[in-house]
């Protein structure tokens, strides 16, 4: 079965509010784990990684959370645009580069 | 630079038929995946390929799918014969494979709608 999954299937967030999305993973082993974001009808589209070695990454509006202690992940999305609505999956990654998907969670995006 | 092509955009087939899908990955790119992509759920990975290689394919029905990568470039999956329960987006998606880098890159998808 899979090894990551999410916490909850859909957000709602106000625009111009933060979105905080989470990631529950089991595999202790992982070397990195990745967000992606899917919008309707297209492929996955990478938005930010982090190496299993941190604590913490920011990119251009995006910040991923990891905390190994409790096998948790998040992504943080500043300042959240219409542009932001899609389904974002977190995924693992080993020394293989397999590349596992959890199971995704909907950001809505409240006008 | 050119993304991860793929062909067909959909497919429409009865149950039982036969069915391929070509992935063209961008240039330079070692690694490839294929993944089925069910209404709702994460991607499944199928199959992961090195150059021309299998890395893993312990999530592919062998005994209906088959996935080659013969030149290290191009790759074909097919599907013989199909199920109901096949139907789904299959999503091709390439890698540099490097330590440095981790980024995976997507085609759109072929879906598949098996009836």
């Amino acid at each position: 079965g899979e090894s990551v999954g999410l916490h909850l299937p859909t957000l709602s967030v106000q625009e111009g509010d933060n979105s905080i999305i989470n990631c529950a993973y089991s595999n202790s082993a992982s070397d990195y784990f990745i967000w992606y974001k899917q919008e309707s009808g297209k492929g996955p589209q990478f938005i930010i990684d982090i190496r299993s070695n941190m604590d913490k990454r920011q990119g251009q509006r995006v910040t991923v959370l990891l905390n190994k202690t409790v096998k948790h992940l998040s992504l943080q999305i500043a300042a959240t645009q219409p542009g932001d609505s899609a389904v974002y999956f977190c995924a693992e990654g080993g020394w293989d580069d397999k590349i596992i998907f959890g199971k995704g969670t909907r950001l809505h995006i409240l006008p | 630079e050119a993304g991860v092509a793929q062909s067909p955009r959909y497919k429409i087939i009865e149950k039982r038929q036969s069915v391929a899908f070509w992935c063209n990955p961008i240039s330079g790119h070692a690694t490839l995946y294929w993944y089925q992509q069910i209404l709702g759920q994460g991607p499944k990975l199928l199959i992961q390929f090195q150059n021309n290689g299998v890395v893993d394919d312990s999530q592919l029905p062998k005994d209906r799918f088959s996935a080659e990568r013969l030149k290290g470039v191009d790759s074909t999956l097919k599907i013989q014969p199909a199920k109901l329960e096949d139907s789904a987006v299959y999503l091709c998606a390439s890698s540099f494979q490097s330590r440095a880098n981790t980024e995976a890159f997507f085609g759109q998808g072929t879906r598949l709608t098996v009836v």
